[in-house]
């Protein structure tokens, strides 16, 4: 089975100062999809930056990076400039293919991160 | 960009009566869904994996009889949760995969509650 741990349930951090939200899982396959997910106070979830599995290079968009450890099963996500709209709880994700096409979607506890003005 | 239309946002009913939201994927085919329910300050909860056609595949521990989950075409899930109980209150979310896609839509999210 896989899990996934997100160790920190709340952060702060300064407007545009740099911020890290960790998470770590567990899996036994080799390929696999990795996602932050973002949950404004709307509720409604957004895509923030995903990482194939296979792909050694490290995801990046705009201000969001990521600094994925394969072998440490490790995902972090660092947010750059952080700004008042990036207020919301953070969710790493696992997606993995299962036998017979279908997919499996495993969230993380989430990390509230709140940014201060 | 990808989509996915979920509604009501908000339902209020009775209880023992049932409710159905709807998912639908707006500008591409959704070959699976995935519903999941959310209580306050916590994670999403896989509910329930559909794929176009087929029967739902549920996760242990839900009952089946109790969320009704059909996916008759590649643009709309549905799930209906029956003889609706105040514990069945809760913030349900649907999100779809396209074909050949790996990566996950998410809907608004529906809100329910029964009192």
């Amino acid at each position: 089975a896989q899990t996934v741990t997100q160790s920190q349930p709340e952060m702060s951090v300064q407007e545009a100062e740099t911020v890290t939200l960790s998470c770590t899982y567990d899996t036994s396959e080799s390929n696999y999809y990795l996602f932050w997910y973002k949950q404004p106070p709307s509720r409604q979830m957004i895509l923030v930056i995903r990482q194939e599995a296979y792909k050694q290079q490290n995801a990046t968009e705009n201000r969001f990076s990521v600094n994925f450890q394969k072998a440490a099963k490790s995902f972090s996500l660092k947010i750059s400039d952080s700004q008042l709209g990036d207020t919301a709880m953070y969710f790493c994700a696992f997606m993995t293919h299962l036998s017979g096409g279908y997919q499996k979607v495993t969230f993380g506890t989430g990390t509230k991160l709140q940014v201060i003005p | 960009g990808a989509v996915v239309s979920q509604h009501p946002s908000r339902v209020i009913c009775k209880s023992g009566t049932s409710v159905k939201i709807e998912c639908r994927s707006l500008d591409f085919q959704a070959t699976t869904m995935f519903w999941y329910r959310q209580f306050p300050k916590q994670s999403l909860m896989l509910m329930a994996t559909s794929n176009e056609g087929s029967k739902a595949t549920y996760e242990q521990g839900v009952e089946k009889d109790k969320f009704l989950i059909n996916h008759a075409s590649l643009t709309l899930s549905t799930l209906t949760v029956t003889s609706a109980h105040p514990e069945d209150s809760s913030f349900y979310i649907c999100s779809a995969r396209g074909i050949g896609a790996n990566v996950l839509t998410f809907g608004a999210g529906s809100r329910l509650t029964v009192l």
